[in-house]
Formats: C-alpha cells, structure tokens, sequence
C-alpha cells in the first residue's frame, strides 16, 4: 500500500468517549501533521512531528492528544470532545519538516461528536 | 498576522474554457506558497509548489503564478475538463515560521 492512510474513515462518538485516529505514511517521510477542517473554515493546522518529536502545538485544547510512536505512524488520541470538535481531520507526510517540500494528505477521518 | 484570502467562493464554468483562481496573502514574507486540490470525500492532493524566488510553475494544463509584493498568486487552468471539480485551496509558509496557513478555497464545477 502506498501514500498516506488513515483510519476510520468515518467515525462517530459521544462526548464522553475515548476513541484514537490512526495515520500512516509509506512514503519513508520524515514529517507528519494533524490538520482540522472545519466546514466554513480555512484549514488549521494542529500538529507537526520531525522524526518522532513533536515541533509544533498550534494551542490545540489537551482533548486532543497527538502520538507518534515511529516515522511512519501518527495517532490522534480524542477525549471528551465537545460537538464544535466535529470536522475532517487530515493527516499529511513530507519529506522535511519545514514546509519546503510537499505535503501528502490522507484522505481524512470525517469526525462526529454527538 | 497572516491571512489568505481565495475569491471567488465557487465558479461554475462550461467544459473547456480557460480559468483562473485567486489567492491573496496579507504578509508578503513568506516563504512558498502551494495549490492543493482536494475531491469530495478525500484528503488534499498537492498542486504546484512556488519557493518565495519563484514566478511560476507549471504542470500539465496547471499554472501558478506568485506575485509576492502584491500578495497574490492565480492557478491558470487550460482547457477545463469534468475532472477538475473539486476545491481548490491555496497555502502559504510564512517567513521564520513552521506552519501553512490556508484559505477557505475555491469550489469549482465545470459543466459537461
């Protein structure tokens, strides 16, 4: 399998619940990143990790919880998540982590928050 | 602060005309600028990437252009075809910082 996967797709939960996105990159990337897309709303930036480290915090509420346990894997811990929080959340890979190369998305976890 | 600005919000085109998308950027220290693409229910694909001493680049029937003193950029797209609807999103890197700043995109529709 090639490029940039996430999983699931879809997926609903209430505001009590804890649930992960996962994202992985079989581009042998050194970079990954969380994106929100919020509808009505520019795209926003949430995490970067270079090689492992997390090097970028765009003041993100602590309900959210990146994990990047190697190069190739990012997870976004979710909990006790409020309804706003219910967006497409995009995960990307490059090759350096100060955006001169390009990025490549996943193709989104489209998240609910009843 | 830095803010990217996309008009117009959506365009609808015929088949095979010539078109052109619009980005403005308010800080004119940046260092690239990018056109993503990005289909219903997918994630963004990566367009054209402009480094900050770049006047264009191209690909296929693509042509991004940057203007950096003005703040502006365009996507020239050639010969519309059906395939090409979708949003298009334009994003900037400002200068000492490591992030993208993006624009609420351009919806696009060629009709058949």
């Amino acid at each position: 399998e090639t490029g940039v996967t996430q999983t699931p797709r879809h997926l609903v939960m209430g505001m009590t619940n804890k649930k992960s996105l996962k994202c992985e990159q079989h581009l042998g990337h050194n970079a990954m990143y969380w994106y929100k897309q919020s509808a009505k709303k520019p795209l926003e930036l949430m995490f970067v990790y270079s090689l492992e480290e997390r090097v970028e915090n765009n003041s993100v509420p602590s309900r959210f919880s990146p994990e990047c346990p190697n190069s190739s894997h990012l997870f976004l811990h979710l909990h006790t998540l409020q309804p706003e929080d219910s967006a497409l959340y995009l995960c990307a890979s490059s090759q350096g982590v100060d955006f001169t190369d390009t990025q490549y998305f996943g193709p989104g976890t489209r998240l609910t928050v009843l | 602060k830095q803010e990217v600005t996309q008009i117009p919000a959506a365009l609808s085109v015929p088949e095979g005309e010539n078109l052109v998308l619009n980005c403005s950027f308010t800080d004119s220290a940046i260092y690239n600028l990018q056109w993503f693409r990005q289909d219903p229910g997918k994630g963004l694909t990566s367009l054209l990437l402009i480094q900050s001493s770049q006047r264009e680049q191209t690909s296929g029937r693509l042509n991004a252009s940057l203007d950096k003193s003005s703040g502006r950029s365009t996507l020239y797209i050639a010969a519309s075809q059906p395939g090409d609807s979708a949003t298009y999103l334009c994003a900037v890197r400002p200068l000492g910082d490591d992030k993208i700043i993006f624009g609420k995109g351009t919806r696009l529709h060629i009709l058949p």
